[in-house]
């Protein structure tokens, strides 16, 4: 079974515009990863957030946590072309680091 | 660049047969994790490998069954192939013991089951 879900599970936007996405999960977490996957290829990870931070930054990409509602947002400023792709956050279970779990996925096209 | 190779990239079998799927992973990468992604859907764990020895496994059945070796290389093995066993098979390197570290993935083996 998939311990987060992503919303939207589909997300067209402009050029230029900033893109969000979001993902809830069910059970207590070490950690949560976003991970970004162009068409068929593997996963590139992106960004790391622990259980007891609530915003972090990498470049164009700003991840928030909210434990106490179990879900987090990914917010990608700026989108490029480049940045079409599916995106997937990723929660480790507690007590069992590395054994991480997928979400289905926001798939992301950014429009020319 | 992951430092984590996969082959073959493709693939096609035929119903009931048996394939093995190859990753290798960088030095210093002591737990391999493998994950089968059906066509728009997320990646689903199968199983984990630390240092030889099953460490975790998925909702997957024991026809789906792993190696990993001292180089830190690694093999899936699938028996009897089923239809949907059709997808993109991810084999993904880690330290283990280390918190919140980082997972890197191979670009994925895919497997077509007519």
């Amino acid at each position: 079974s998939q311990q987060g879900e992503e919303d939207p599970q589909a997300l067209s936007i402009q050029e230029g515009e900033n893109a969000t996405m979001n993902c809830s999960y069910k059970t207590s977490i070490n950690n949560l990863q976003w991970y970004r996957q162009n068409s068929g290829r593997g996963l590139v990870h992106l960004i790391l957030i622990r259980s007891n931070e609530r915003e972090k930054h990498s470049g164009r990409l700003r991840v928030t946590l909210d434990t106490s509602k179990k879900s987090s947002s990914l917010l990608i400023t700026a989108s490029r072309a480049a940045d079409t792709a599916s995106y997937f956050c990723a929660t480790v279970w507690m007590n069992r680091d590395d054994k991480i779990i997928f979400g289905k996925g926001t798939r992301l096209h950014i429009l020319p | 660049e992951t430092g984590v190779t996969q082959s073959p990239t493709h693939l096609i079998k035929t119903r009931g047969q048996q394939v093995t799927l190859r990753c290798s992973s960088q030095s210093g990468h002591n737990t391999v994790s493998w994950y089968q992604q059906a066509l728009g859907q997320g990646p689903q764990f199968i199983f984990q490998y630390y240092r030889e020895e099953e460490n975790g496994r998925g909702n997957f059945p024991p026809r789906f069954s792993g190696l990993q070796f001292p180089n830190y290389s690694s093999e899936l093995n699938v028996n009897a192939l089923e239809l949907d066993d059709s997808a993109l098979y991810l084999c993904a390197g880690s330290l283990q013991g280390v918190s919140g570290n980082t997972i890197y993935f191979g670009e994925g083996s895919w497997l077509t089951v007519v």
